[in-house]
């Protein structure tokens, strides 16, 4: 079957540490894979798209990496803030980029 | 970045009525619109899939005649919740993206829609 997961339901880490979230996938063959960041209440906000051919992308304090092989995404945030608190999804394409599928998300939590 | 909106934000209804949601892109034609829907502490599972002009795509086990999508036009799409019974209460979020502008790219959200029967 089909699934998409995401390592952990809840990550609490320490201030300034480095946060790696993991989203693994089976039965998928997306053609790219994205990140978003939900706060409670709120629609998703978009981070970072990565590209099937693209192996890691930076955007200020995130990188994302994209192993095809292991079908496997991992999220980093470094020097992460109380702020970055939030549950992260990540997506990815199906059948064809007609339909975006979500990971079931973690919730992160970063203590000052 | 693109903007949607998506009113109401929330809404209180008696079991039986229907309620309709609606889903507008502001600044871009939004060729498609992801209708989702999220209980409490899970995921977002997608209901269908609505481009402009068509009917809309429903997935597996979402009743298309209790959950009435409508995408008149490249920025406006609709969902009536038919007869709602308390089970339908949920966040109902719907997203957008240009599909001509970038086909692979981000979705753009709405801050989602919360429905409670009674």
């Amino acid at each position: 079957s089909q699934k998409i997961e995401q390592n952990s339901e809840a990550l609490n880490i320490q201030e300034g540490k480095t946060a790696t979230l993991t989203c693994n996938y089976t039965n998928y063959s997306p053609a790219y894979l994205q990140w978003y960041r939900q706060d409670p209440g709120r629609g998703p906000v978009f981070l970072l798209l990565i590209r099937e051919n693209e192996k890691e992308k930076r955007k200020e304090r995130l990188k994302v990496t994209f192993d095809t092989t292991l079908k496997q995404s991992l999220f980093h945030i470094t020097a992460s803030q109380p702020a970055d608190s939030a549950t992260y999804l990540c997506a990815l394409d199906h059948s064809s980029a007609s339909k975006i599928i979500f990971g079931s998300g973690t919730r992160l939590s970063i203590r000052p | 970045g693109a903007v949607v909106s998506q009113h109401p934000s929330r809404v209180i209804c008696k079991s039986g009525t229907s309620v309709k949601i609606e889903c507008r892109s502001l600044d871009f034609q939004a060729t498609t619109m992801f209708w989702y829907r999220q209980f409490p502490k899970q995921s977002l599972m997608l209901m269908a899939t609505s481009n402009e002009g068509s009917k809309a795509t429903y997935e597996q086990g979402v009743e298309k005649d209790k959950f009435l999508i409508n995408h008149a036009s490249l920025t406006l799409s609709t969902l009536t919740v038919t007869s709602a019974h308390p089970e339908d209460s949920s966040f109902y979020i719907c997203s957008a993206r240009d599909h001509r502008r970038d086909p692979t790219g981000e979705l753009f959200f709405g801050e989602g829609s919360r429905l409670t029967v009674l």
